[in-house]
């Protein structure tokens, strides 16, 4: 299977505070994309970070990407109760996507 | 608005009947896919097609059978509907550039429950 796993599956946060979450995926990429899910929602691209790239910053959001070890982490910033949703990491070859299995955050207000 | 619409938002069914999920897009996009959610979240290929032509065809059984008049529309045909077939079902869409980056745009998704 081309699936990544993230980790952790669910994380529960105190508004204010910052939220980590990792991703790991087995193949070589293009490119890695952070999508956002909210309960009953399609999902919504957030940021995408290329093979070559190391970090990329947008708004809150920083994406980390290792290709060495076939990792990335998506970090959210002074975390809002409105961040709360299940985010997934998809590597990327041309046209074709493969999903983690995602982080379910929770911030609490 | 420009989007990746899906219908029907629900869709409740027996098993055994046969049932279809329509998608379109109005982004002008060349590449449109079919992805299932599970109850646990987990999202997995189904379908892909690029220019009337499919692309990717995952591990999916032939009860399922993807139909693309034209590249704006990408419908899913369920036949003989079984309990395992029960989950969301995403329609996206994503454009291909030249030494660029393709992103996923996906539909609100469609809830397929059989009985």
């Amino acid at each position: 299977s081309q699936q990544g796993e993230e980790d952790p599956q669910a994380l529960s946060i105190q508004e204010g505070e910052n939220a980590t979450m990792n991703c790991s995926y087995k193949t070589s990429i293009n490119n890695l994309q952070w999508y956002r899910q909210n309960s009953g929602r399609g999902l919504v691209h957030l940021i995408l970070i290329r093979s070559n790239e190391r970090e990329k910053h947008s708004g809150r959001l920083r994406v980390t990407l290792d290709t060495s070890k076939k990792s990335s982490s998506l970090l959210i910033t002074a975390s809002r109760a409105a961040d709360t949703a299940s985010y997934f990491c998809a590597t990327a070859t041309g046209n074709q996507f493969y999903f983690g299995t995602g982080t379910s955050l929770t911030v609490i207000p | 608005d420009t989007a990746v619409s899906q219908t029907p938002k629900y869709l409740v069914t027996q098993m055994g009947n046969d049932k279809s999920i329509k998608c379109e897009q109005n982004l002008g996009h060349d590449t449109m896919y079919w992805y299932k959610q599970d109850s646990k979240k987990f999202l997995k290929i189904m379908f892909s097609y690029n220019n009337k032509e499919l692309i990717i065809n995952e591990t999916v059984p032939n009860r399922f059978s993807p139909k693309s008049p034209d590249k704006a529309h990408l419908n899913l045909h369920i036949n003989s509907l079984e309990l395992g077939d029960s989950a969301v079902y995403f329609c996206a869409s994503s454009q291909e550039f030249i030494g660029g980056a393709n992103v996923l745009t996906f539909g609100a998704g469609s809830r397929l429950t059989v009985l």
